[in-house]
């Protein structure tokens, strides 16, 4: 069955750097997705991207954040100047029309550590 | 403003007893609505989910889920658990339209006692 992977699974690193989560979403998906769950929290809605361009973003989403389709496969999430409250783990989402009634399929997730 | 809550955070049953994990949701208008299960190291994967028409809904691993819109509720139940189960269940409502955002709730834990 054709599953979202990502990569890495632990990603540790000092604040202020930028760092980027990778996804592969599955192949005949158009719409992507990146959710977060800082531990303990609920899993929070980041943004959403279909034809290369952000459909939606909360309020989380600030301009330190950004996503970007590299390529035909990969899907990113950047976050450059990091803080701590930005460690979580981030889940990457695709679905194949973004109708009402699309399922959306989640990776693993990346551990995002800042220290 | 759309929220979730499920009421219990963690739920302990024995193998072969029966579940029901609660959720209620806020929404104005009839929402769709997802229950995912999250096994450790793995993603959230989709056990079933409601858009519309009979209001049981039957998932995948033996799980239905029931939705009664009086009580804004979206309960998820199994009649007989097995240890495989135990992983932590989340309870997401969806936005009617494209680019669909699920608003999630915090999660219930499930632990299965042999």
């Amino acid at each position: 069955e054709p599953e979202v992977t990502q990569t890495p699974s632990h990603q540790v690193t000092q604040m202020g750097q930028e760092v980027i989560l990778r996804c592969v979403p599955i192949s005949n998906h158009l719409y992507f997705y990146w959710y977060r769950q800082i531990l303990g929290q609920k899993v929070e809605f980041l943004v959403s991207f279909y034809n290369n361009e952000i459909s939606e973003k909360s309020e989380i989403f600030d301009d330190r954040f950004s996503v970007e389709r590299p390529d035909g496969s990969n899907f990113t999430l950047k976050i450059r100047s990091t803080k701590l409250e930005d460690s979580a783990m981030y889940f990457c989402a695709s679905s194949e029309d973004g109708t009402n009634t699309d399922t959306q399929y989640f990776g693993p997730g990346t551990r995002l550590t800042v220290l | 403003a759309q929220s979730v809550t499920q009421p219990d955070i963690h739920i302990t049953v024995s193998e072969g007893a029966s579940l029901e994990l609660r959720c209620n949701y806020s929404y104005g208008a009839t929402p769709y609505l997802f229950w995912y299960v999250q096994s450790p190291g793995q993603g959230l994967q989709l056990l079933l989910k409601y858009f519309s028409g009979d209001t049981l809904v039957q998932g995948i691993k033996g799980f239905e889920a029931e939705f009664k819109r009086s009580q804004s509720s979206f309960n998820l139940r199994k009649p007989s658990v097995h240890w495989s189960d135990a992983a932590e269940y989340f309870c997401a409502v969806g936005r009617p339209g494209g680019y669909n955002k699920l608003i999630f709730g915090a999660g219930t834990r499930l632990a299965v006692h042999p």
